[in-house]
């Protein structure tokens, strides 16, 4: 069975440029999650989408922003990066979002 | 927010031993779980414990909800359970969505 992918593995961004993450969930989970981990520290929740519809949002600015597509994938958008973004970001697919969480591989992010 | 506590922050373990890993939360909630991270960043899923105990080969966990706390109990140690341990609680916000607050982790470090 695939488990949740992410796209792509590692970047590598300059502070002031647009980033887009992608996560694919599991076969029939239709939640999906997004989170940043910083080194040393556990991982942050940003979004969750749920059927296509944001359900909630994390205390990030609005510089973030995702959305979610009628085939349950999403994007994780951030735009105007700073230094401070960098990070591995982690997204997790649930059947019904309030379930046991899966979580991806992780896209580690580093900006310059 | 939720508080969640993790303890002990480091733990180093001889080949063999067991050990007990303690997370405590701050308010009810409605989902537990532990994950195992490993050096390349993949939250594995070691349990989903709400309430009561679960046993998975040499590991076992206990959620004692009334109580807010959760212990993961490592029988005879292998090198290959080194790593971070992250408890992560599920739970709803003031604005309505569901999201895990993650502690800080403990790093084990398993020596032969």
């Amino acid at each position: 069975d695939a488990g949740v992918t992410q796209s792509p593995t590692h970047l590598i961004k300059t502070r002031g440029q647009h980033v887009t993450l992608r996560c694919s969930p599991i076969s029939g989970h239709k939640s999906v999650s997004w989170y940043q981990q910083v080194l040393g520290q556990g991982p942050q929740f940003i979004f969750q989408y749920y059927e296509k519809e944001e359900r909630g949002r994390g205390n990030f600015p609005d510089r973030f922003s995702a959305r979610q597509f009628p085939n349950y994938s999403s994007e994780l958008n951030v735009n105007a990066l700073l230094l401070g973004d960098s990070a591995l970001y982690l997204c997790a697919s649930s059947f019904t979002g309030s379930d046991e969480q899966y979580f991806g591989p992780g896209t580690r992010l580093t900006v310059t | 927010g939720i508080q969640v506590e993790q303890s002990p922050p480091d733990l180093i373990l001889q080949e063999g031993a067991n050990s007990t890993l303690r997370c405590n939360f701050s308010d009810s909630v409605n989902n537990l779980q532990w994950f195992h991270q490993n050096p390349w960043g993949q939250l594995i899923n070691l349990f989903y414990i709400p309430s009561g105990t679960k046993q998975n080969g040499r590991l076992s966990a206990t959620t004692v909800a009334t109580e807010r706390y959760s212990l993961l109990y490592i029988s005879s140690s292998q090198t290959t359970d080194s790593g971070v341990y992250f408890c992560a609680v599920g739970a709803y916000s003031g604005a309505g969505s569901y999201q895990l607050t993650f502690g800080k982790g403990t790093k084990l470090s398993v020596i032969p």
